[in-house]
């Protein structure tokens, strides 16, 4: 099993729309959750991060974690075609190395107008 | 401008002639890493530095050194460059580790032939 496995997609929203991306992590003592957006071509781009349980608002994203689950989402309110990206959800895996840092394989997401 | 500056952005070379992929930060960070993007398979870290001559293995380390004199500058180096390293790197850099994310530079796609 992957550490951090996401939906590799693509998905596809309205302009609009809600978004739903999803990841799942194996290792139930991580502690900080991550989502960047890389657009194509580009680097990725920190937009979320999370470390309790519950939701974390920050304008049109929210990133919701549930522990008990090893799961980990981000919702995209009122999609914009700007928002057709990978996003990629990162997890510190171990409490124990600052470093250690694993991404999924990212989900792409296109928002047609 | 806070940054990650890579360069070059784009290379071309030939099995074995050696090579080095250069990463500078000017936001003073400790941690400083290397990965690597393959379709498919997500970001993988290479090497990561916590700090000037302290450097260690991430997930694929194979074929690849690192080097951190200064606090600025982490350069990637390939002694002996395979097809198999073909892909996308990306540096990047960070305050406190994985625990807040990373600042990633802009990018370097290789390709060896």
């Amino acid at each position: 099993q992957k550490e951090v496995e996401q939906n590799s997609g693509p998905l596809s929203v309205p302009e609009g729309a809600i978004a739903s991306l999803n990841c799942t992590y194996s290792d139930r003592g991580s502690q900080s959750f991550f989502w960047y957006r890389q657009y194509s071509g580009k680097s990725p781009e920190l937009i979320m991060f999370i470390y309790s349980n519950g939701d974390k608002e920050d304008g049109r994203f929210t990133a919701q974690l549930n522990k008990a689950s090893q799961y980990v989402s981000l919702l995209i309110r009122d999609s914009q075609p700007s928002d057709s990206a990978t996003y990629l959800c990162a997890v510190n895996i171990s409490p124990y190395n600052n470093n250690d840092m694993r991404f999924g394989a990212g989900t792409r997401l296109t928002v047609k107008p | 401008e806070a940054q990650v500056t890579q360069n070059p952005r784009y290379l071309i070379t030939v099995t074995g002639k050696k090579l080095t992929v250069t990463c500078s930060q000017n936001m003073n960070h400790e941690y400083m890493s290397w990965y690597r993007q393959d379709p498919g398979l997500g970001l993988r870290q290479i090497y990561y530095s916590m700090n000037v001559e302290v450097t260690d293995k991430g997930d694929v380390p194979e074929g690849y050194k690192v080097s951190r004199k200064e606090k600025r500058n982490f350069p990637l180096i390939l002694e002996s460059p395979s097809p198999n390293q073909t892909s996308l790197y990306f540096c990047a850099s960070s305050v406190t580790g994985a625990r807040y994310g990373y600042t990633f530079g802009s990018g370097t796609r290789l390709t060896v032939v």
